[in-house]
């Protein structure tokens, strides 16, 4: 089946630096989402991408949609204490394959 | 206000004794699903749902059971919980398959012993 691997795992940052997070697929995604989860909270839809190559803004977070669509990034600018959670990314539609996650820990 | 509602939130229950947690939401979404989250596994389909009388397996269906027989509500039914069933479960809802925006339900954690 569909697998979709997600790095790092874990990354620690100051507040202020820059992330970034990795979502690979074993297979060519009809689209992919992007999720946030504080601790102890439950996951909040961010984004969906479905174009090959498409980039999307949400104020410093980007996103990107790989040319072949089986990788996707999401990049952090400048973060914040905000910042704060797993970030997950997802693949598919009736049957949606996570990623396994990325904590991000933002030191201020 | 626009909400996936799960209750209950905490529960406690022995092996072998049925349980069910249920899921609401009043959005007029199609589409629903249940995921539980595991350390180290993250999110994992357990079933979903394409509208009301239509339902499919996840990835880890072994052991649940789900119903939909309204287009609100989508209970997961465990006839006989066992401990490797402990886990961080969600509801979630869109308001259909090919829609993007999913809402999920603020989780019940379940422990078997």
């Amino acid at each position: 089946g569909q697998q979709v691997m997600q790095i790092p795992q874990y990354q620690h940052v100051q507040e202020g630096e820059d992330f970034t997070t990795y979502c690979n697929s074993s297979t060519t995604l009809s689209n992919i989402q992007w999720y946030k989860q504080r601790p102890g909270g439950h996951p909040v839809f961010l984004i969906q991408l479905v174009k090959s190559g498409e980039v999307k803004k949400q104020k410093r977070l980007t996103f990107q949609f790989g040319e072949a669509k089986k990788n996707s990034s999401l990049h952090i600018t400048a973060t914040q204490t905000t910042d704060v959670g797993t970030y997950f990314c997802a693949g598919g539609y009736s049957t949606l394959t996570f990623g396994k996650g990325t904590m991000l820990l933002v030191s201020p | 206000e626009a909400q996936v509602t799960q209750n209950p939130r905490y529960l406690i229950t022995v092996t072998g004794k049925k349980l069910t947690v249920t899921c609401s939401q009043n959005m007029n979404h199609e589409y629903m699903s249940w995921y539980r989250q595991d350390p180290g596994l993250g999110l994992r389909q357990i079933y979903y749902s394409m509208n009301v009388e239509v339902t499919d397996k996840g990835d880890v269906p072994e052991g649940y059971k789900v119903s939909r027989k309204e287009k609100r509500n989508f209970p997961l039914i465990l006839e006989s919980p066992s401990p490797n069933q402990t886990s961080l479960y969600f509801c979630a809802s869109r308001l259909a398959a090919f829609t993007h925006t999913q809402y999920f339900g603020p989780g019940t954690r379940l422990t078997v012993l």
